[in-house]
């Protein structure tokens, strides 16, 4: 399967603890990009990568939350100290960027916490 | 501020046409997209617009947008019991819509009756 894939699919976690995420872009795609979905709401951009570089980062990124891709390729999603209202989906989708207008950007089927 | 909304519910039955409607406010969009999500899938990207169209047709899918009315619709002809999904809109405001930076509007759940 050459699609985004990320890892765990699902996640219990106690109120409190640290949880963090894996997301594998398609193959050379340059841009990755983490969301958030909450039951019965559309998902809301967080961050962006572009290869190694965090482009842009949402309000709703708060400072107990951090993203990384280190060398350009998978990336991380740490959530410090979760608390009840980190419970969503957290989706994962990537694109392959060079110029002019923008392409497809690819969806993983998402990580779905829930903090108790 | 940026805001896209939808109907939560549609009920069609099968082989009858079905129209989704979206409302935006942000007047620079320039690209707007329609996903689609089955239950444990992630979202799969159906068609897009460009703001400077007002009509994409793709097989089964039409497109039309209204910019002056910031009215964005997804017409599905001979829905099928497949067509079954929650639908979302986005709309992206980047310019030349260069990134995938998306406002999703809250999903309108089609439920297709055979």
């Amino acid at each position: 399967d050459t699609g985004v894939s990320q890892d765990p699919r699902h996640k219990i976690t106690k109120r409190g603890q640290n949880v963090t995420f894996r997301c594998d872009p398609i193959s050379e795609h340059n841009r990755l990009y983490w969301y958030r979905q909450t039951l019965g709401q559309g998902p809301e951009f967080l961050t962006y990568f572009q290869n190694e570089a965090q482009l842009e980062k949402s309000r709703l990124l708060s400072d107990r939350f951090s993203a990384e891709r280190p060398k350009g390729s998978f990336s991380t999603l740490e959530i410090q100290r979760t608390e009840q209202g980190d419970s969503a989906m957290y989706l994962c989708a990537s694109s392959f960027y060079l110029s002019g207008p923008n392409t497809e950007a690819f969806f993983g089927q998402g990580t779905r916490l829930t903090v108790v | 501020g940026e805001d896209v909304e939808q109907s939560l519910f549609l009920s069609v039955r099968e082989g009858d046409s079905s129209v989704i409607n979206c409302t935006y406010t942000d007047s620079s969009s320039t690209y707007l997209y329609w996903y689609k999500q089955e239950p444990g899938a992630g979202l799969q990207l159906l068609t897009y617009i460009f703001s400077n169209m007002d009509m994409k047709q793709d097989q089964r899918l039409t497109v039309l947008l209204n910019k002056k009315d910031k009215h964005l619709s997804l017409r599905i002809a001979d829905t099928q019991t497949g067509d079954s999904a929650i639908y979302f809109c986005a709309e992206s405001t980047d310019y030349g819509g260069a990134t995938n930076k998306l406002i999703f509007g809250t999903g309108t759940l089609l439920a297709v009756q055979p």
